[in-house]
């Protein structure tokens, strides 16, 4: 089963400015997963990330908010763009380790004030 | 569209007691089911899932679930709840590359 490092794992941001999200995997993984836990709510699929083509949007969410990067099988980057407290959420990482398993980063709890 | 029910915000169990979470999905397929638990600070870590054949699923650190479909159901269940097991619980429908979590039920485990 694969381990995915992410970091920062917290940060309190400043309004109007980026954070970028790190995650690393132990292994090569054809799709990375990008989903925001907002505070008392499930989880929500932002994007999907493969390597060589640009992330896949989920309806809600747009490029120029969330741009991802996905340079290698092993490495994706998630920046949170001129954020405002409703960003506050906690993001995870995710890869398919199986076919429809799933694991998940440690997450980064962004606080925006 | 796919969605997930976890009708229970907050569950309070007091160490040792049975436990059972309640789950209810909507799926227009036979569904992929989990369950997911979260503690503070970490991911979320996969306890069980079902994809088919027998509908009494075992998973790891001795909970288990049951699929009905009759029910739309995936409860999770345990016969004795320790203090470690006090986290936050997601129930999850999922296919190809797409998963649907529920809120999530925060268990809470009194001594």
């Amino acid at each position: 089963s694969a381990v995915i490092s992410q970091k920062p794992s917290r940060d309190i941001c400043q309004r109007g400015t980026s954070l970028t999200i790190q995650c690393q995997v132990d292994s090569q993984v054809t799709m990375m997963f990008w989903y925001r836990q907002q505070p008392g709510q499930s989880l929500t699929l932002i994007a999907t990330a493969n390597q060589g083509s640009e992330a896949t949007y989920e309806s809600g969410f747009v490029i120029d908010k969330f741009p991802i990067s996905r340079p290698n099988l092993t490495f994706s980057t998630l920046t949170v763009s001129n954020m405002s407290p409703e960003d506050s959420s906690i993001y995870l990482c995710s890869v398919e380790v199986a076919q429809s398993v799933y694991t998940f980063g440690s997450g980064t709890r962004l606080t925006v004030v | 569209a796919q969605s997930v029910t976890q009708p229970d915000i907050h569950i309070t169990v007091s160490e040792g007691a049975s436990l059972e979470l309640r789950c209810n999905y909507s799926y227009g397929a036979t569904p992929y089911l989990f369950w997911y638990v979260q503690s503070p600070g970490q991911g979320l870590q996969l306890l069980l899932k079902y994809f088919s054949g027998d509908t009494l699923v075992q998973g790891i650190k001795g909970f288990e679930a049951e699929f009905k479909r009759s029910q739309s159901s995936f409860n999770l269940r345990k016969p004795s709840v320790h203090w470690s097991d006090a986290a936050e619980y997601f129930c999850a429908v999922g296919g190809y590359s797409t998963l649907t979590f529920g809120k999530g039920t925060m268990l809470l485990v009194s001594p």
